[in-house]
């Protein structure tokens, strides 16, 4: 396993565009996260699944956005009518069912021209 | 509010010697700390952790000091090396406190240079 696989790690978009991004966890971890890192902050939980099910959604997370983890494995992360203000690192981790062992992807970086 | 804070945005030091890095959290319930390292294009690396139940957790070169009544943590790095250079977050977690204990509260981070 090569650890959490983010995709694509780069993304620059104009405003009003959709864009969606997708997440590979570790396999046999059962969690996966979302956070957003903007610049000169810490990583912000955006959003979290335990296997196929979303179990929380932060209120940061507004109504453009949208995440699914179809069969509990890979997750994708979709914005809707992109705005200026949505540019950031997009991380995703995974970890096993118990513990707060995260491991981090990559990450994709947005830009919203 | 910030929940996790990291008061100083950067730290330097000379290579070999001690690198000691700061948090201060609010949040009572948080019984679990971790330290993540992150490189520029890339995503945040585990470092080292500590429970609420112990004062002092060390692997290898990196220890983490906790101290509840005041609410701070520190990392000590000895000694330190260039290849250490990164933004070092610290993170919270309510583990045991059920409901929300997966989630993470980061603070906004150290940027550690140390010089040749």
């Amino acid at each position: 396993d090569t650890g959490v696989s983010q995709d694509p790690r780069h993304k620059i978009t104009k405003r009003g565009q959709n864009v969606t991004f997708r997440c590979d966890p570790i396999s046999e971890h059962n969690r996966l996260y979302w956070y957003r890192q903007t610049l000169g902050q810490g990583p912000e939980f955006l959003t979290y699944f335990q296997n196929e099910a979303q179990l929380e959604k932060s209120r940061l997370l507004s109504d453009r956005f949208s995440a699914e983890r179809p069969k509990g494995s890979f997750s994708t992360l979709e914005i809707q009518r992109t705005e200026q203000g949505d540019s950031a690192m997009y991380l995703c981790a995974s970890s096993p069912q118990f513990g707060v062992g995260y491991t981090f992807g990559s990450g994709t970086r947005l830009t919203v021209v | 509010d910030q929940q996790v804070k990291q008061n100083s945005p950067s730290l330097s030091v000379q290579e070999g010697r001690i690198s000691i890095l700061n948090c201060d959290y609010t949040n009572s319930m948080f019984d679990y700390f971790l330290w993540y390292k992150k490189y520029p294009a890339e995503g945040p690396t585990f470092l080292i952790s500590i429970s609420s139940i112990k004062d002092k957790n060390e692997d290898g070169r990196f220890t983490v000091f906790l101290n509840k009544s005041a609410k701070h943590l520190s990392l000590h790095i000895v000694p330190s090396q260039p290849g250490d250079s990164a933004v070092y977050f610290c993170a919270a977690s309510a583990l045991s406190s059920g409901g929300s204990n997966y989630k993470l509260t980061f603070g906004k981070g150290t940027l550690l240079t140390v010089n040749p």
